[in-house]
């Protein structure tokens, strides 16, 4: 597809994992991140992973790629109420529009 | 270090009016980006500069979108005449280095009556 793909809402209960999903368009970009946006704010990059790499693991965030697919997750161990935002995928492109971001993730954290 | 810096932080103005932002990257951050997010969506890139030159600008409307950064420091972005539908959030980041790790600022929300 022409367009980075994200569900759009994804709803845990405080202590689970949460698991955010994004398909990317381009097998040939270099890389791809995460990032968190809350209420009003800029957005703030949590992480980042280089295209050879198949996983990359931050404290309690896990990032899986799977360039065959073109399929990028993101895994929050432990999730708290703090962690309740909008999450975006974006991906560098080697060619063409250098930035694409995916439409982002809302998730909500319940007590 | 001090983030990036956007103003104003919210605007409001009529449609067929001008407007304008002004942005400060990160000293020393060679790459400055500016987006619009639309209510909704994610952030599209309007236009990228690498210092003071243009690196990508295939999504700015031309016709009434301008922006300029002088001396590769701070970026103004302008809107003239503004449309309803440039309702939005107006963001700016900036980088460094080849991860193109970004700093994004606050934002400044635009409403277009």
């Amino acid at each position: 597809g022409e367009d980075v793909e994200q569900s759009l809402f994804l709803s845990v209960r405080e202590g689970d994992s949460s698991v955010i999903n994004c398909t990317y368009t381009d097998s040939s970009s270099t890389y791809l991140y995460w990032y968190k946006q809350e209420p009003g704010a800029g957005l703030q990059l949590l992480t980042y992973i280089f295209s050879n790499m198949d996983m990359k693991q931050d404290q309690r965030l896990t990032v899986l790629l799977n360039k065959k697919d073109k399929h990028l997750s993101l895994r929050i161990a432990d999730t708290q109420t703090g962690d309740s935002a909008i999450y975006f995928c974006a991906e560098n492109k080697v060619y063409g529009q250098n930035f694409v971001f995916g439409p982002g993730t809302r998730l909500s954290v319940l007590p | 270090e001090a983030g990036v810096a956007q103003s104003p932080r919210y605007k409001i103005i009529e449609k067929r009016q001008s407007v304008a932002f002004w942005c400060n990257p990160i000293s020393g951050h060679a790459t400055l980006y500016w987006y619009q997010q639309i209510l909704g969506q994610g952030p599209k890139l309007l236009i990228q500069f690498q210092n003071n030159g243009v690196v990508d600008d295939s999504q700015l409307p031309k016709d009434r979108f301008s922006a300029e950064r002088l001396k590769g420091v701070d970026s103004t972005l302008k809107i003239q005449p503004a449309k309803l539908e440039d309702s939005a959030v107006y963001l700016c980041a900036s980088s460094f280095g080849e991860y193109n790790e970004q700093f994004f600022g606050p934002g400044t929300r635009l409403t277009v009556l």
